[in-house]
């Protein structure tokens, strides 16, 4: 079935270091997610990109959605503790009214 | 407060015990979902409803059972549960036309 491919999946980084996570589909997307999910929690929706080349910032967080809309990346601008969780990107597949989710990264910070 | 429910959140049971993971919505919602969480393998989607009595199989749906009698509510059933079935559960909610999903807080199953 159609993939959603999230790398790392693991990363670990020093305090105040940036951290990016990529998802990568061989197909176009009509859209992708970004959920946060912290140690113990669910996860919780951070944002929806729709538009090729599209860029949006939360504050430390930079997402963005590949011109062709294949791909899309989570970048953190010096890591905080309150960062650690896991990332998972989510993609709606239009073809098959399912959203598939990537596999996640997991982000480990180091004081 | 909009939110999605589960019960139990921590359940212990035994091969082959019937059991039901209920889910509730107080948003409306169309579209609900679940999914199971594994390490190393993300979320993967069990069944999901686009709305009353309207149910399709997700990616791993061999041993649930799901219902949707009720636009909020959405059971999950395991007929007869075995110990490859646990695992962190989650039901997801979200409106028609709109791809953001609200998460409950999840049911730890352990099955021996």
């Amino acid at each position: 079935g159609q993939q959603v491919m999230q790398i790392p999946q693991y990363q670990h980084v020093q305090e105040g270091e940036d951290f990016t996570t990529y998802c990568n589909s061989s197909t176009t997307l009509s859209n992708i997610q970004w959920y946060k999910q912290r140690p113990g929690g669910h996860p919780v929706f951070l944002i929806q990109l729709v538009k090729s080349g599209e860029v949006k910032k939360q504050k430390r967080l930079t997402f963005q959605f590949g011109e062709a809309k294949k791909n899309s990346s989570l970048h953190i601008t010096a890591t905080q503790t309150t960062d650690v969780g896991t990332y998972f990107c989510a993609a709606y597949m239009n073809r098959d009214d399912k959203i598939i989710f990537g596999k996640g990264t997991r982000l480990h910070i180091l004081p | 407060e909009a939110q999605v429910t589960q019960n139990p959140r921590y359940l212990i049971t035994v091969t082959g015990k019937k059991l039901t993971v209920t889910c509730s919505q107080n948003m409306n919602h169309e579209y609900m979902s679940w999914y199971r969480q594994d390490p190393g393998l993300g979320l993967r989607q069990i069944y999901y409803s686009m709305n009353v009595e309207v149910t399709d199989k997700g990616d791993v749906p061999e041993g649930y059972k799901v219902s949707r009698k009720e636009k909020r509510n959405f059971p999950l059933i395991l007929e007869s549960p075995s110990p490859n079935q646990t695992s962190l559960y989650f039901c997801a909610s979200r409106p028609a036309g709109y791809y953001e999903q609200y998460f409950g807080p999840g049911t730890r199953l352990t099955v021996t």
